[in-house]
């Protein structure tokens, strides 16, 4: 069975730091780009953030360009998201999401999602 | 940014009774060169991520029952589920990925 777990999710403070991982399972890890997609409560779904296979591309929304970074460990099966500069607006729950060998065009399959949330 | 536009924002339908979700992108998300249209569609229930449905605009994921189908091209896009069953009451989402990703705002789909 396919599964992503998130993890690292948590209360910080405007400016503060957090670094999020999702690990998968089920399915060759390496072989897919993947993606981090965040929903605000209450709110839609918003893309962040994508990685490719080899780690050499990564592609990222305007509102975290220069705050985010994605990142991923294929020998760990493991994806990342550093996030940095914190801003109350950034608070949603985060998912990773797999995306396909070719690029990514849609999400399948995602994770349950870890909660961030940005407040003073 | 591609702006995704659905309409009704929510929806009651009765059990067995055909449900539509329309979806308009602010730009066509039809790709010439393969003449695919890149949009999705997602079904989120409540405490659950979203699950996809349909990609390519009408294509089917597997395991996806046969109820649910998508239509459209360009910029206007429909999900039909033809006869409702309790288990569909969900949060239904479109997304396009010709430029970027970005959502439609989403529909909330309840039983009548």
């Amino acid at each position: 069975e396919v599964q992503l777990v998130e993890s690292g999710g948590g209360f910080v403070q405007p400016g503060g730091s957090l670094r999020l991982s999702c690990v998968a399972s089920g399915f060759t890890f390496s072989s897919y780009w993947m993606s981090w997609v965040r929903q605000a409560p209450g709110k839609g779904l918003e893309w962040v953030a994508n990685i490719k296979q080899d780690g050499n591309e990564k592609y990222y929304v305007d509102s975290v360009k220069g705050r985010f970074t994605i990142s991923r460990d294929n020998a760990k099966n493991s994806l990342y998201l550093q996030m940095n500069s914190l801003r109350v607006e950034d608070t949603a729950v985060y998912s990773c999401a797999r995306g396909q060998v070719t690029g990514t065009n849609w999400f399948a399959p995602w994770g349950q999602g870890t909660p961030v949330t940005v407040s003073s | 940014d591609i702006v995704m536009t659905q309409s009704p924002d929510s929806l009651a339908v009765s059990l067995g009774e055909r449900a539509t979700i329309n979806c308009k992108s602010s730009q066509s998300v039809l790709y010439s060169s393969d003449n695919k249209n890149y949009l999705a569609w997602y079904q989120q229930k409540p405490g659950q991520p979203p699950k996809l449905l349909i990609y390519w605009a009408s294509t089917r994921e597997s395991g996806v029952p046969d109820r649910f189908s998508g239509s459209g091209s360009g910029t206007d896009f429909t999900l039909t589920i033809s006869s409702l069953q309790a288990e569909d009451v969900a949060v239904y989402y479109c997304q396009q990925c010709y430029r970027g990703y970005t959502f439609g705002q989403g529909t909330k789909l309840e039983i009548k």
